[in-house]
C-alpha cells in the first residue's frame, strides 16, 4: 500500500545534539512538507519541497535543516540551534506541489529533549 | 490574519449526542478548496473530506455531514450520534492560489464520553 513512513516514532535527544527524522513516501508525490505540532498551536510549517534538490523555508525554519536528494525522501534535521525542539513532527506529501487534493500525512515522530 | 479559524478549542459530549465543529475561513480567491482532517491519539492526520469553492452542496457520509456556506465563509462539520471512537483532534484547512498555499486551523479537540 502506498503511504508515508516516518521513523522513529519516538526520539529522545540530549541538549546540544543534532537529530534526523526520516520521512519516506511511495506515493510518487512531487511535494513534501514538514510540520511541527505543539499543544494548542495547530500545525506550523517548517520546510517544504516541491521538486528534488529544491526546498523552501516555512514559517518556523530556524534551527532546522532538510535535504531532498531523492523524490521519495525528505529527512529533517533538528539542530542544536533549535532552542525548544520538544514537539510532535509530521511529514506530509502532495501531488505536483499542489494542495488542491490535500495532503497525505505520516504517523509522526515525537521528539523529546532530555 | 488567521486564514482558518476554529474557535472551539475543546468540546466534550456524551456518547450519542450530536456535535458540530465550526470552521470559518478567509480568502480572496474565487477558486479554493476546503478540507477536514481527523487526528486520533495515534497522531496521523486522516483525510475526511475535500470541497471546492464552486460546490456548496452539503455532504453526508454516514454519521458525518458538512455544511459549506460561502455567504458566511464557513465549512462546519457535524457528527451525528457521536461515538467514543470519534474522540480526536479535528482540523479544518484551506487551499488557495491554485493549491500553492495551504492553511490549517488550530484544531478542535473532541472528547466523547461514554
Amino acid at each position: 500500500d502506498g503511504g508515508i513512513t516516518q521513523s522513529p516514532k519516538y526520539l529522545f535527544r540530549k541538549e546540544g545534539q543534532n537529530v534526523t527524522l526520516s520521512c519516506e513516501q511511495n506515493l510518487n508525490h512531487d511535494a513534501m512538507y514538514w510540520y511541527r505540532q505543539d499543544p494548542g498551536q495547530g500545525l506550523r510549517l517548517i520546510y517544504y519541497s516541491q521538486i528534488v534538490n529544491d526546498f523552501q523555508k516555512g514559517d518556523i525554519a530556524e534551527g532546522y535543516s532538510v535535504s531532498r536528494e531523492k523524490k521519495e525522501s525528505f529527512p529533517l534535521t533538528v539542530t542544536s540551534a533549535q532552542k525548544n525542539p520538544t514537539a510532535f513532527y509530521l511529514c506530509a506529501s502532495s501531488i505536483a506541489g499542489s494542495g488542491v487534493y490535500g495532503y497525505t500525512f505520516g504517523s509522526g515522530t515525537r521528539l523529546t529533549v532530555v | 490574519a488567521q486564514k482558518v479559524t476554529q474557535a472551539q478549542t475543546e468540546i466534550s459530549v456524551v456518547e450519542k449526542e450530536d456535535v458540530t465543529l465550526d470552521c470559518v475561513y478567509e480568502t480572496r480567491d474565487t477558486t479554493y478548496y476546503l478540507f477536514w482532517y481527523k487526528q486520533p491519539p495515534s497522531g496521523e492526520l486522516v483525510f475526511l473530506i475535500r470541497r471546492n469553492s464552486f460546490d456548496e452542496q452539503n455532504e453526508i457520509s454516514g454519521r458525518y455531514s458538512w455544511n459549506f456556506q460561502k455567504s458566511t465563509s464557513s465549512f462546519n462539520f457535524t457528527i451525528t450520534a457521536s461515538q467514543v471512537v470519534d474522540s480526536a483532534v479535528y482540523f479544518c484547512a484551506l487551499s488557495e492560489n491554485f493549491g500553492n498555499q495551504f492553511y490549517f486551523g488550530t484544531g478542535t479537540s473532541l472528547t466523547v464520553i461514554p
